[in-house]
């Protein structure tokens, strides 16, 4: 069965700082990749995904994360965080070819000082 | 485009009771996933469900959870006989085919007093 780890549960940084979220998922197959965001009361909405191509994927928002096959990671990064990028983030990985069924980490929960 | 909608967005059950979880896809999408958030937990698959097929439940509880999408009308999620542990988020996604990124309801919040 797969499995998806996010390394970082709580996450605090100030205005302007850098963002790196860890994600590594397990499964030797072909996978979908995305990364998700919740803000506080609301439903998850897409940053980005990756099928295929080039490994380096852009995101709304400012986002992006970088595919790594080798390392089975997919992390996020931001370059210069702002307050309303408070939310829980949330990486999932689908395996190809497979209903799409998602697995999700378990999240990480960032919050973001003025 | 409306989107995905759940209803209720809220919904409180004494334990016992039945609790009834609606979704309606996005215009043109036939696939139909639910997930369930337990308090500070992920996300977990329950059920794939295209229209009058349940294609994939391998992460629905065996007992008294239950899900249809039928041809017409929304995706009901059933929950019979709820007990605490079933307070949780519940969400759907829907999607135009397999393989293409789910577009995710706002949630229904079941609380089991």
């Amino acid at each position: 069965a797969q499995s998806v780890s996010q390394h970082n549960h709580h996450v605090i940084l100030s205005e302007a700082a850098s963002l790196e979220l860890g994600c590594n998922y397990s499964y030797g197959g072909t996978v979908n990749l995305f990364w998700y965001v919740q803000y506080p009361g609301q439903h998850l909405q897409l940053l980005l995904k990756y099928f295929s191509g080039d490994p380096l994927v852009k995101g709304i928002k400012g986002f992006e994360a970088e595919f790594i096959k080798s390392k089975f990671s997919f992390n996020l990064r931001k370059p210069s965080v702002q307050w309303s990028d408070t939310a829980e983030y949330f990486c999932a990985v689908s395996r190809r070819n497979a209903g799409n069924m998602l697995t999700f980490g378990g999240g990480t929960r960032l919050m973001v000082k003025p | 485009n409306a989107g995905v909608m759940q209803n209720p967005r809220h919904l409180v059950r004494r334990r016992g009771q039945e609790a009834r979880l609606r979704c309606s896809p996005m215009k043109g999408h036939s696939h139909v996933y639910w997930y369930r958030q337990l308090p500070e937990e992920g996300l977990k698959f329950m059920v794939y469900l295209q229209k009058e097929n349940i294609i994939d439940e391998s992460g629905m509880p065996k007992e008294r959870f239950s899900a249809e999408f039928p041809k017409e009308g929304p995706s009901i999620l059933r929950i019979q006989q709820v007990v605490r542990g079933d307070s949780a988020a519940y969400f759907c996604a829907s999607s135009p085919e397999a393989g293409r990124s789910d577009t995710f309801g706002s949630g229904t919040r079941l609380t089991v007093v």
